[in-house]
């Protein structure tokens, strides 16, 4: 069984830049979370989303970022326009309806803003 | 305070040795709780669960939890070095229906060949 899928695994933008990140989760895994941890930060909750529905973006940090999941398959997190302060690793994850919350975790993209 | 805390080391143990890591958590509704495994530059893995009070064992992992005095810990017996790596401690608040997981900034271990 293929993991959860992130790309690119890195990316370097130049600040008012816009860069999108993608994510496939796991197949058959309705649930698809997103993570970030910037530089010397705990790894903190983005959005989940059902489907292609979003369940909770209470941790969006702003509207310069967008999620989309549509067909509730792969998902994209766009940041436009980038700020430096979006420089971190981007993690997202999935897991089944019905499994509890412990989740697997995709290998990250690591979002460098200059 | 931070709502998940964890010492951020490193912690250094020989190898052989058992490595003990705590984590407190604030918010008394918390009530899953899970270690990650990150090794550097890859995806943290999840290791172990606990929702209990108690032990529960893994192989050579045990998870402890005291709701109560409100912290979790995960001990790794017979530590080899392939166990250096950051361990991130989760929970999980089920009252709210969210299911996002709240984690501590992560613990570093060292095991010494």
């Amino acid at each position: 069984e293929a993991g959860v899928t992130q790309f690119p695994s890195h990316s370097v933008i130049e600040k008012g830049q816009t860069v999108t990140l993608r994510c496939d989760p796991i197949s058959g895994h309705d649930n698809l979370y997103w993570y970030r941890r910037v530089m010397g930060k705990e790894i903190k909750f983005l959005l989940h989303f059902v489907k292609e529905s979003k369940q909770d973006e209470s941790g969006m940090p702003n509207n310069r970022f967008l999620a989309e999941r549509t067909g509730g398959t792969y998902s994209t997190l766009k940041v436009q326009p980038a700020e430096l302060e979006d420089s971190g690793v981007y993690f997202c994850a999935s897991s089944q309806t019905g499994t509890g919350v412990g989740y697997t975790f995709g290998s990250g993209t690591r979002l460098t803003v200059v | 305070q931070k709502e998940v805390e964890q010492n951020s080391g490193p912690l250094s143990v020989p190898e052989g040795a058992i490595a003990s890591l705590n984590c407190t958590y604030s918010d008394r509704v918390s009530q899953s709780f899970f270690w990650y495994r990150q090794y550097s530059g890859k995806s943290p893995e999840l290791i172990m669960s606990i929702y209990s009070n108690g032990d529960k064992e893994d192989g050579r992992f045990t998870a402890q939890l005291n709701k109560a005095s409100q912290y979790v810990s995960l001990l790794i017996r017979d530590s080899q070095p392939s166990d250096s790596a950051t361990y991130l401690c989760a929970v999980h608040k089920m009252d709210t229906g969210r299911r996002a997981l709240t984690f501590g900034s992560g613990t570093r271990l060292q095991v010494q060949p």
